[in-house]
């Protein structure tokens, strides 16, 4: 069964910084480009950042240059390293993947970021 | 404002055929496969299209796609209490190198 579990959600003060992590099992992690995509409350969905499987990687105009995704093969993980964090940025986040469409996603996890 | 434009309600009867688009532009939806989710208050969304018209295994196909242009649109047959959800279209924007989102519609059936 695939599951993607996201950890490292929490508040941060505006500033601050943040990696989220997470972790996939039941598939063949190495084979597979992964997502990051978040939602605030009430909102819609908006996607933050991808990377490829060749570890290629792509981000939303809003994140780019103070978020950084990364990927672990061999820990079977995803990572969102993120810095300069304003409330625009609260948001559950979730990973999803998906050969096709993204047919797997986490529970997601929730980041407010709030002096 | 979204790069992909969706109705930001559209309702139906039990029974009932509704459709809810999303518009887009060249750079997206008019060279690239659409899909679309549903996504449950609290819950993480579910695929329900795959390239443009195409169902995942397990999905009913009371729901189906369609594409044309710089148009995509989900429709759902035989309306059913149970698909009250907001919806979403998404695509890769050769312009933006990234996956957008529309701003998704809320389905209510009265």
């Amino acid at each position: 069964e695939v599951q993607l579990v996201e950890s490292g959600g929490g508040l941060v003060q505006p500033g601050g910084s943040l990696r989220l992590s997470c972790a996939a099992s039941g598939f063949t992690f190495s084979k597979y480009d992964m997502h990051w995509v978040r939602q605030a409350t009430g909102k819609g969905l908006e996607w933050v950042s991808g990377i490829g499987r060749a570890g290629d990687t792509y981000y939303a105009g809003s994140v780019k240059g103070r978020f950084t995704i990364s990927r672990e093969n061999a820990k079977n993980s995803l990572y969102l390293q993120m810095h300069s964090l304003t409330a625009g940025d609260t948001a559950v986040y979730y990973c999803a993947t998906g050969l096709d469409g993204w047919d797997s996603w986490g529970q997601g996890t929730l980041i407010t970021v709030s002096s | 404002q979204s790069v992909l434009t969706q109705p930001p309600s559209a309702s139906g009867t039990p029974g009932q055929r509704v459709t809810i688009s999303c518009s887009g532009s060249s750079s997206n939806v008019g060279r690239k496969n659409v899909y679309w989710y549903q996504q449950f208050s609290g819950t993480a969304p579910k695929v329900l299209i795959n390239r443009n018209d195409q169902r995942p295994s397990g999905v009913p196909d009371r729901f189906s796609g369609s594409k044309s242009g710089t148009s995509a649109s989900l429709a759902i047959s035989g309306l059913r209490s149970d698909d009250e959800a907001d919806y979403y279209c998404a695509v890769w924007d050769d312009s933006l190198s990234g996956w957008v989102f529309g701003g998704g519609t809320k389905l209510t059936v009265l």
